[in-house]
């Protein structure tokens, strides 16, 4: 199947700094990938749909000054929390649709101190 | 909107089968999903159904029943490694698009 890689895996910031987490499609282009936020033992929340070329689409209540998402390239989508929080520290995993199919990246664990 | 309901939590043997429910309420049907979620990894697709009935996959098999707004998940001669958390999700209204909805998830807990 198709593959789909984020990057970091792990990552521990700061509070106050910015973290960049990247969403590749490897073998395939992605004109729209998703991502996602998961709290421990608490479903998937999706944050914003990414769309290659244009602004991103977020869900209700997400802040959008604060969960920077661009798309520039069609593998390639990156998600920016700006000025983390520890209360932003959360499981952040991105996915990519292949010709009806969903594929997600491994997941992102974020741990802002 | 949608809404779609699970079992929060299953225990089950190693070896035996196990049955997970899934409930829904949708406006507009467009497939139901199965993933599977080990702890700390992200999902991974097991199943799509669009027609009514039962579709098998090696151990896994998925059901679907439109009329009544019901899905179940079929795991079949339990492993130690299918311990995981099962999430139902459901694409949004309208074709061409795959937001997908999910359920809370049912965490499996698989005993020896």
């Amino acid at each position: 199947g198709a593959v789909v890689s984020q990057h970091p895996s792990r990552v521990i910031c700061k509070s106050g700094t910015s973290v960049k987490i990247e969403c590749r499609s490897l073998d395939f282009q992605a004109t729209t990938m998703f991502w996602y936020r998961q709290f421990p033992k608490k479903s998937l929340m999706l944050m914003a749909t990414s769309n290659e070329g244009s602004k991103a689409t977020y869900e209700q209540g997400v802040e959008k000054d604060k969960f920077l998402i661009n798309h520039a390239s069609l593998t390639l989508s990156t998600l920016t929390v700006t000025s983390a929080h520890p209360e932003d520290s959360s499981f952040y995993i991105c996915s990519a649709d292949d010709t009806g199919e969903l594929f997600f990246g491994e997941g992102s664990r974020l741990t802002v101190l | 909107g949608q809404n779609i309901d699970q079992p929060t939590e299953m225990t089950a043997t190693e070896g035996a089968i196990v049955q997970i429910n899934c409930t829904y309420q949708t406006s507009g049907f467009n497939g139901l999903f199965w993933y599977q979620q080990h702890a700390g990894e992200a999902p991974t697709f097991l199943s799509y159904n669009v027609l009514d009935g039962l579709e098998e996959k090696g151990r896994f098999s998925s059901f679907l029943s439109r009329s009544k707004g019901y899905s179940y998940l079929l795991l079949k001669e339990l492993q130690m490694k299918d311990s995981a958390s099962y999430l139902c999700a459901l694409p949004p209204r309208g074709a061409g698009s795959y937001q997908l909805t999910f359920g809370k998830g049912t965490k499996l807990s698989v005993i020896p």
